[in-house]
């Protein structure tokens, strides 16, 4: 089945600070979605992104199929955005999730 | 209003005391999920559900059994609550015209003691 790795583990930044997230896959798929989730707290989707780069306003995502691989990237980072971000690509019917990156912004 | 519910938020129950998370959808959406949440382990699935009366078993059915008489609606049913099904439960449903978004509710905290 769908395997799924996410790096950094964590992440803290200093607000204004810029942030890369990778999730890496192990099968081929034709789309990749983002969540984010605050601590505590219910799952939101940031993206949907079949392939290719996508941007809304200060996250961006980019899918690149064939390397099994994508990114999410943060500008100019705040505080709100503290929480952990996880992807999901499908698995027939189901999404696999993996573990998340906790990213904690800081003053 | 696109919201999918869960009930209750929290719970805490014996050991070998049934259990009953109740998830509810406004969207009409064909699918919906059960997850749980747990450190280290990540969102692993239980069950899926593709419509009324037709649900299929996830990663990890054991101990678990669901229901879903009609679309809106999706429970998840724990028959003798067992101390490690201690986890946070995420409800989550998509619909065939939502794309391919999946919406999660607020989740149900179950501690079982």
């Amino acid at each position: 089945g769908q395997q799924v790795q996410q790096s950094p583990t964590s992440l803290v930044l200093q607000e204004g600070e810029n942030a890369e997230l990778q999730c890496n896959f192990s099968t081929s798929l034709n789309s990749m979605q983002w969540f984010y989730q605050r601590p505590g707290g219910s799952l939101i989707s940031v993206f949907y992104n079949p392939s290719g780069t996508k941007q809304s306003g200060r996250l961006t995502s980019t899918t690149v199929i064939k390397e099994r691989r994508s990114s999410l990237h943060i500008s100019s980072s705040q505080i709100t955005d503290s929480g952990t971000y996880l992807c999901a690509p499908p698995s027939g019917q189901k999404l696999v999730f993996g573990q998340g990156t906790i990213l904690k912004v800081y003053l | 209003d696109m919201k999918v519910t869960q009930m209750p938020r929290y719970l805490i129950k014996r050991m070998g005391e049934n259990v009953l998370l109740e998830c509810g959808q406004d969207m009409s959406h064909e699918t919906m999920y059960w997850y749980r949440q747990d450190p280290g382990l990540g969102l692993q699935l239980i069950y899926i559900s593709y419509d009324v009366d037709s649900n299929s078993e996830g990663d990890i059915p054991k101990g678990y059994r669901v229901s879903r008489k009609k679309r809106e609606h999706f429970s998840l049913i724990l028959d003798s609550a067992k101390t490690n099904q201690t986890s946070v439960y995420f409800c989550a449903s998509r619909g065939q015209f939502s794309g391919n978004t999946l919406y999660f509710g607020e989740g149900s905290r179950l501690i079982v003691v």
